[in-house]
């Protein structure tokens, strides 16, 4: 185990709501990055944060935010859900922008 | 540019046998090269990590080579065990500029007793 944690571990909502999802780091690490997993694929980078500062943005849209907290938590949102936003969201965590990232076990969102 | 090509997209071993996995990249800027393994429902788990100064890594049954020039790396793992089917990912990125991971497609990997 990574140590990191992320809830719920599954999610189902209906298309056009909105949804956030929770990360906590592993102990000591300051950065925090979103992955989103579609089924039988790898995971696609959404964002990272480090210190409470949004620090790269991948090929997603404003829909998708992101914030990180001063014990360096980090929430993920999505607004305006679309069928093809089901996915596992994945969290990852690492000290001062350290390319070893340790990931959490996933969050499954079902959008219907 | 950006992208990282695995192959094959899966992969069916006996016990004992040493599979093989590839991958490319074509974005120079890229010096660190991870291996996730990940099981149905959860998250992936970083294996193992080479850099390009490197040819080859080894930790315990798993080692990485790798090909600066033909922007190619690849695992193999050493005397497999059913234990190891799992999907496999590999990865690359920019150290210390790391906006992002840029991962795979993925590899399934089944070994039979």
């Amino acid at each position: 185990e990574t140590g990191v944690t992320q809830s719920p571990t599954h999610l189902i909502k209906t298309r056009g709501q909105q949804v956030t999802l929770r990360c906590s780091s592993q102990s000591g690490h300051n950065t925090v990055s979103w992955y989103q997993q579609a089924l039988g694929q790898g995971p696609q980078f959404i964002f990272q944060y480090y210190r409470e500062e949004e620090n790269g943005r991948g090929n997603f849209p404003p829909r998708f935010s992101g914030l990180q907290f001063p014990n360096y938590s980090s929430e993920l949102n999505v607004n305006a859900l679309e069928l093809d936003d089901s996915a596992l969201y994945l969290c990852a965590s690492s000290l001062d922008l350290q390319e070893t990232q340790y990931f959490g076990p996933g969050t499954r969102l079902l959008v219907l | 540019q950006q992208q990282v090509k695995q192959s094959p997209q899966s992969l069916i071993v006996q016990k004992g046998g040493i599979p093989i996995i590839n991958c490319a990249y074509e974005n120079t800027a890229f010096d660190y090269f991870p291996w996730y393994q990940q099981f149905p429902g959860k998250g992936p788990a970083l294996l193992i990590a080479i850099r390009p100064d490197v040819s080859e890594k080894k930790e315990g049954r798993f080692t990485i080579s790798f090909n600066k020039s033909a922007k190619q790396f690849s695992l193999h793992i050493m005397d497999s065990q059913p234990g190891d089917s799992a999907t496999y990912f590999c990865a690359a990125s920019k150290s210390y500029n790391t906006d992002k991971l840029i991962f795979g497609t993925g590899t399934r990997l089944q070994v039979f007793p």
